[in-house]
């Protein structure tokens, strides 16, 4: 029982490149989330998902797309990479209502 | 809406002595309050969650928190530091629900615990 897990950990990318993140779960939850974490801000959430085929907006979307092909995959793009997308990105996933599980985190480094 | 103040960005404690990171809520609902601690170059671990049953919530590594909903407030305690406590620690509450019926969480910015020998 893996948890929440994120791929990758790390990447470089220059500013107008563009980059998938991966989280998947293995707890069988229908909801899950991808967060930034940002010096001073806490997490906010930028998408999420409340099961196959359905996602929504967060509090910071713009830049970024989402796709839930499997429940237990939960897909960031990042079209054309900015430097203002420097950031750790989360992944989390829950039931409906309750205790959300965080992955690892992907640092992300935009120059 | 719902919002989270940590009051405190950093904390230092000696080692052996207590710990308290204080944190203020407010929401238009009843709200789930929890705290997470994030260690370096780590995923954020759930501490404890308060959920509207006893208002004194035992979370692991000795950590405690007391909700109080005259003063607005979730502060986590635990009697005596350890080295391994350094770390950042967030407090998120959840109450609004989203157009799907899911809990939104909102999180604190997050207070920086450091432990001195």
């Amino acid at each position: 029982n893996a948890g929440v897990t994120q791929t990758p950990k790390f990447r470089v990318l220059k500013t107008g490149q563009s980059m998938t993140l991966l989280c998947a779960q293995d707890m069988n939850h229908e909801y899950m989330y991808w967060y930034r974490q940002d010096p001073g801000m806490g997490l906010r959430l930028i998408h999420y998902s409340v099961g196959e085929g359905t996602t929504a907006k967060g509090e910071v979307p713009d830049g970024y797309n989402v796709s839930r092909l499997k429940k237990q995959n939960f897909l960031l793009g990042l079209e054309s990479a900015a430097p203002s997308q420097t950031s750790v990105y989360f992944c989390a996933s829950s039931y409906r209502v309750g205790t959300q599980y965080f992955g690892p985190g992907t640092r992300l480094l935009v120059l | 809406a719902q919002s989270v103040t940590q009051l405190d960005s950093h904390v230092s404690v000696s080692e052996g002595t207590p710990v308290l990171l204080r944190c203020n809520y407010s929401s238009s609902y009843s709200p789930s309050l929890f705290w997470y601690v994030q260690h370096p170059n780590k995923g954020l671990q759930l501490l404890l969650k308060y959920t509207s049953a006893a208002t004194l919530v035992k979370g692991i590594n000795g950590f405690e928190a007391e909700f109080k909903k005259s003063e607005t407030s979730f502060h986590l305690t635990k009697p005596s530091a350890h080295m391994s406590d350094a770390a950042e620690y967030f407090c998120v509450v959840s109450g609004s629900i989203s157009n799907f019926g899911n809990e939104k969480l909102t999180f604190g910015t997050g207070t920086r615990l450091t432990i001195i020998p």
